[in-house]
């Protein structure tokens, strides 16, 4: 059990510009979570799969992000055009859930910086 | 839509000393509470899960209670130390799948 890991830890962008974040997730969970956090705030929900349907966006996502998790394993969260208002700390989380639910674990997070 | 409030945003105190943060959420109807820990910059550490069914948890000198009916939970840290300076966040997960989050409580243990 390595953890979540993400990639990359830092990305400096210029506004307009398109990103992409990858997490990995914990090898056994099928569950796995997207968050943006910025300074001061809890983790925001933006987006979950459960393998590798996406279930559930919300509605704070504009049409500008997207994520994917081919085969239910690693995912990948797009950004296009970005502007200012990214600039936060992406997290990715996954769990295990079957009957119930296992803890959330989370990754060290991208921080973006949109310029 | 559940939201989770955490009181007090920020705390100091003493190495030594006992101390309880709080959280509490608007939906009683939930399956599980997570406390983490946040350190700056990085992301969350799972401290301690609570089942629904369950009323308590302990890991070390971290002890924290859940009372659903009142939509409570409280985080209780013996013999505060420097090295547990942090924001300390909760999540309750329920209908919906999400795991909605409160805004931390910044803790600061002075030496």
């Amino acid at each position: 059990d390595t953890g979540v890991s993400q990639d990359p830890r830092h990305k400096i962008t210029k506004r307009g510009q398109n990103v992409t974040f990858r997490c990995d997730p914990i090898s056994e969970h099928n569950r796995l979570y997207w968050y943006r956090q910025t300074l001061g705030q809890g983790p925001e929900f933006l987006t979950y799969f459960q393998n590798e349907a996406q279930l559930e966006k919300s509605r704070l996502l504009s049409d500008r992000f997207s994520a994917e998790r081919p085969k239910g394993s690693f995912s990948t969260l797009e950004i296009q055009r970005t502007e200012q208002g990214d600039s936060a700390m992406y997290l990715c989380a996954s769990s295990l859930t079957g009957t119930g639910y296992s803890p959330l674990h989370f990754g060290n997070g991208t921080r973006l910086t949109v310029t | 839509k559940q939201e989770v409030t955490q009181i007090p945003a920020a705390l100091s105190v003493p190495e030594g000393e006992n101390l309880v943060l709080n959280c509490s959420f608007t939906d009683s109807a939930i399956y599980n509470l997570q406390w983490f820990r946040q350190d700056p910059g990085k992301g969350l550490t799972s401290l301690l899960l609570i089942q629904s069914s369950q009323r308590e948890q302990t890991s070390g000198r971290l002890n924290a209670s859940l009372d659903k009916s009142s939509g409570r939970s409280t985080l209780y840290i013996a013999a505060s130390q420097p090295g547990d300076s942090a924001t300390y966040l909760c999540a309750v997960i329920g209908v919906g799948n999400q795991f909605y989050f409160g805004t931390g409580t910044s803790l600061t243990v002075i030496p």
